[in-house]
């Protein structure tokens, strides 16, 4: 059980595009997710709280308008990067707060961006 | 101070050696605590969750607590070169997030 799905796994983009990334939970409801950021080297950087049905909260120094979540249903969040540039090159990986020990996350694959 | 400090390695040990990874946090009101295993290239994967002051074993690995110091660590018995990887540590904090330390680079030498 808890099972996070990521999509893409590794997309490469021209500088100046969006870019989706979806983040489901495949074995359970999810009314909570998370999307950090990982640099090389790095460890895991919480950009925001994503919660169904509201608006997501960002972590200080992240922009929202430009890393857009979306929470539409209990089993997907998106994350959208606009208008990328080299230096939002990164290793995306949402998680999902866990059903009993809500305090435990269960990380997706990850989605590695790179932007030209 | 870091929320969550961890002593980045490489940790080198042999095959088969016990390998000690710690940990400590600054937030006294933490009462979760989490160790994740992360390979090269991979998103983190859940090895163990402690919530009490003591001992906590789940096969080859063992979770230590003691909130009193503040610290945190995971023993795991018998290393194998599959344990070569990045080990970190999270905490829970009072605000519902899970804040990361850098992590500790282990490495298993056959």
């Amino acid at each position: 059980g808890a099972v996070v799905s990521q999509h893409p796994s590794r997309v490469i983009c021209k500088s100046g595009t969006s870019v989706k990334i979806e983040c489901r939970s495949l074995d359970f409801q999810a009314t909570t997710m998370f999307w950090y950021r990982q640099f090389p080297k790095q460890s895991l950087m919480l950009m925001a709280t994503s919660n169904e049905g509201s608006k997501a909260t960002y972590e200080q120094g992240v922009e929202k308008d430009k890393f857009l979540i979306n929470h539409a249903s209990l089993t997907l969040s998106t994350l959208t990067v606009t208008s990328a540039h080299p230096e939002d090159s990164s290793f995306y990986i949402c998680s999902a707060r866990g059903i009993i020990h809500t305090d435990t996350q269960y990380f997706g694959p990850g989605t590695r961006l790179t932007v030209l | 101070q870091k929320e969550v400090e961890q002593n980045s390695g490489p940790l080198s040990v042999p095959e088969g050696a016990i390998a000690s990874l710690n940990c400590t946090y600054s937030d006294r009101v933490s009462q979760s605590f989490f160790w994740y295993r992360q390979y090269s290239g991979k998103s983190p994967e859940l090895i163990m969750s402690i919530y009490s002051n003591g001992d906590k074993e789940d096969g080859r690995f063992t979770a230590q607590l003691n909130k009193a110091s503040q610290y945190v660590s995971l023993l795991i018995r018998d290393s194998q070169p599959s344990d070569s990887a990045t080990y970190l540590c999270a905490v829970h904090t009072g605000f519902q997030k899970l804040v990361f330390g850098t992590g500790t680079r282990l490495l298993v030498s056959p």
